[in-house]
């Protein structure tokens, strides 16, 4: 009961370049989403989140979009610098902190 | 000001000997995680605790697997009579009381190994 999907498990980008990282739900009473950022060895940390009342959340590199028709999400990181491979969970909740996780993907950024 | 605890970090389990795994919240926190990480996969939701309160352990495989979070000391994932199948990445995390939609801080994981 995959209810957050991340289809892509790896992405690579040229330093400087758009990352658009990609999240589909399936569960419409979902009304926060979130993005985590995990290092190897580490855990999770929180990087950016959306209410499901906006359709856009803005933080310096970092932009999440919000579909709600389309139950999509992606994020935006621009421009893409080594530091930030690392692999990418997004997360939703319904209203209750009890958070979903997808499966993740892998961002490599090549200087 | 330390974030969430997790420990042990590593943990080296025989099959059929039981698994224990602790974590302490973030000062002030009171609703606890755990999630697991199999190779190569997503973090999977397995308990959501409130302290002495078990809110959603729909995540929990039925067997095996219980999880507690006592008024005093940290919350506990035990795992009973250890399989291969159980060596994974175990990772907790806290938020704080009454709250919507907050975010959850991560321990640094248990990785366990069963031989």
């Amino acid at each position: 009961d995959q209810q957050v999907k991340q289809n892509s498990p790896s992405l690579s980008v040229q330093e400087g370049r758009i990352s658009i990282l990609n999240c589909d739900y399936t569960n419409s009473m979902f009304d926060y989403f979130l993005w985590y950022k995990k290092y190897p060895a580490e855990g999770p940390t929180f990087l950016i989140s959306i209410s499901s009342i906006k359709d856009k959340n803005e933080d310096g590199r970092f932009t999440v979009f919000l579909n709600k028709s389309a139950k999509h999400l992606s994020l935006h990181i621009v421009p893409s610098q080594p530091g930030d491979s690392a692999v990418y969970f997004c997360a939703a909740s319904e209203h209750n902190n009890d958070m979903r996780f997808g499966a993740g993907t892998r961002l490599t950024v090549k200087p | 000001n330390a974030g969430v605890m997790q420990n042990p970090r590593h943990l080296v389990r025989r099959r059929g000997q039981e698994a224990r795994l602790r974590c302490s919240p973030m000062k002030g926190h009171s609703h606890v995680y755990w999630y697991r990480q199999l190779p190569e996969e997503g973090l999977k939701f397995m308990v959501y605790l409130q302290k002495e309160n078990i809110i959603d352990e729909s995540g929990m495989p039925k067997e095996r697997f219980s999880a507690e979070f006592p008024k005093e000391g940290p919350s506990i994932l035990r795992i009973q009579q250890v399989v291969r199948g159980d060596s994974a990445a175990y990772f907790c995390a806290s938020s704080p009381p009454d709250t919507i939609n907050e975010k959850l801080f991560f321990g640094s994981g248990t990785q366990l190994s069963v031989l």
